[in-house]
């Protein structure tokens, strides 16, 4: 089956700082996602992008479908972004069957 | 909008006990369904998912068992609980034609 890595897979920031997380994936996608896990365990969708790029507020994703990896930016980071990020890709006949890569913890300190 | 809730939000289970977790979805028909788990640690393991009424798939073999009894309700079993089966569990939906996922609450299962 498709592999994904994450990386990193920690990072601490203070906050105010830029970051960028990075999501490889080892075949064609037809469905990528990042979602955001908060402390209380809930995971938040943060973008559908099997391509291109999209932003909302301080976050935005790209993905380089070609190149089989795909970005989250984080600007002007918060403590409230704190908790793992997830990249979660489907690839082959199936757009809804995801794989998960292991995520990135974020601890965004004050 | 669609919305998915899913229950109870935490409970404590013997050994040898059964278990039902329930989901449901509002606001949409005919999602594709799914029940995912979340040990120790990071990892999402995906353990069932549903494109229809009475279709199961199980991608893990194991303790658990899934149904759908109607379009938008899908429910998580065991008839006997093991140590192993602690753990995070969520149950997400997607439209069949896009296939974006979203997730419930969660349900946290600790066996004792």
């Amino acid at each position: 089956g498709i592999q994904v890595e994450q990386s990193p897979p920690d990072l601490i920031l203070q906050e105010g700082a830029n970051s960028t997380l990075r999501c490889n994936f080892s075949d064609s996608v037809n469905n990528l996602q990042w979602f955001h896990q908060n402390p209380w365990g809930q995971l938040i969708n943060l973008f559908y992008i099997p391509s291109g790029t999209k932003q909302n507020g301080r976050l935005s994703a790209t993905t380089v479908a070609t190149e089989r990896y795909s970005l989250l930016y984080i600007s002007s980071s918060q403590t409230t972004d704190s908790g793992v990020y997830f990249c979660a890709v489907a690839s082959g006949g199936s757009n809804y069957k995801l794989t998960f890569g292991k995520g990135t913890l974020l601890t965004v300190n004050p | 909008s669609q919305t998915i809730h899913q229950w109870p939000a935490t409970l404590v289970q013997p050994v040898g006990s059964p278990l039902s977790l329930e989901c449901t979805v509002e606001g949409t028909s005919n999602p594709n369904l799914y029940w995912y788990r979340q040990a120790a640690g990071r990892g999402l393991q995906l353990l069932f998912y549903s494109v229809g009424i009475g279709q199961i798939s199980s991608e893990v073999p194991q303790n658990l068992s899934a149904s759908r009894p109607q379009d938008r309700q899908f429910i998580l079993s065991s008839k006997k609980l093991l140590l192993s089966d602690s753990g995070f569990y969520l149950c997400a939906w997607s439209a069949s034609y896009t296939g974006e996922l979203f997730f419930g609450e969660g349900s946290r299962l600790t066996v004792l």
